[in-house]
């Protein structure tokens, strides 16, 4: 069946180190989603990227689609203590976009 | 305010009782849904109602009965509680089913003891 594999399962920096997560899909995807979990929380959207090549900037966040549409990545520039949490990729694929399928995760953590 | 809204926040009990957690979104979402996250955070869907059909419903034992009155509200009844099901439920919606963003509840803490 269709999978979506993120990396690094986990990532622990120095506050103001750079960090990048990336999802692959063993398919074409119709649109690739991010999501936020802080710790004890529930996950927030974040951001949709739908165009083959797509960059989308929120601040210290950059989020990627690849050219085939079956990779994505979120780069965090300058980390900070806010941005702990697990970090989620989910992505529809193109040939049923009913279900959402979604990656493991890549939980961050920053050290002060 | 407008937000996706599940009862209880943590719930234990014993195994072999039956539960029920209730979920209510008040944005106009078409499509609302049931998470399970393990301790690892994997997020399983479970099952997905849009306008009270059910039109996802992945391999979760026949346990776990999903109920959708309206299109507001997706509420989860679980039989016979096994040590197996404890997690945190997550409720979410979506305007539309696999192309629009999920807003998920906070989260129901199931213990099963």
């Amino acid at each position: 069946g269709q999978q979506v594999m993120q990396i690094p399962q986990y990532q622990h920096v120095q506050e103001g180190e750079d960090f990048t997560t990336y999802c692959n899909s063993s398919t074409t995807l119709s649109n690739i989603q991010w999501y936020k979990q802080r710790p004890g929380g529930h996950p927030v959207f974040l951001i949709q990227l739908v165009k083959s090549g797509e960059v989308k900037k929120q601040k210290r966040l950059t989020f990627q689609f690849g050219e085939a549409k079956k990779n994505s990545s979120l780069h965090i520039t300058a980390t900070q203590t806010t941005d702990v949490g697990t970090y989620f990729c989910a992505g529809t694929n193109a040939g049923n976009n009913r279900k959402l399928i979604w990656g493991l995760g890549t939980s961050l953590a920053v050290n002060p | 305010d407008t937000a996706v809204s599940q009862t209880p926040k943590y719930l234990v009990t014993q195994m072999g009782n039956d539960k029920s957690i209730k979920c209510e979104q008040n944005l106009g979402h078409d499509t609302m849904y049931w998470y399970k996250q393990d301790s690892k955070k994997f997020l399983k869907i479970m099952f997905s109602y849009n306008n009270k059909e059910l039109i996802i419903n992945e391999t979760v034992p026949n346990r776990f009965s999903p109920k959708s009155p309206d299109k507001a509200h997706l509420n989860l009844h679980i039989n016979s509680l096994e040590l197996g099901d404890s997690a945190v439920y997550f409720c979410a919606s979506s305007q539309l089913t696999g192309n629009s963003p999920l807003h998920f509840g906070n989260g129901t803490r199931l213990t099963v003891t």
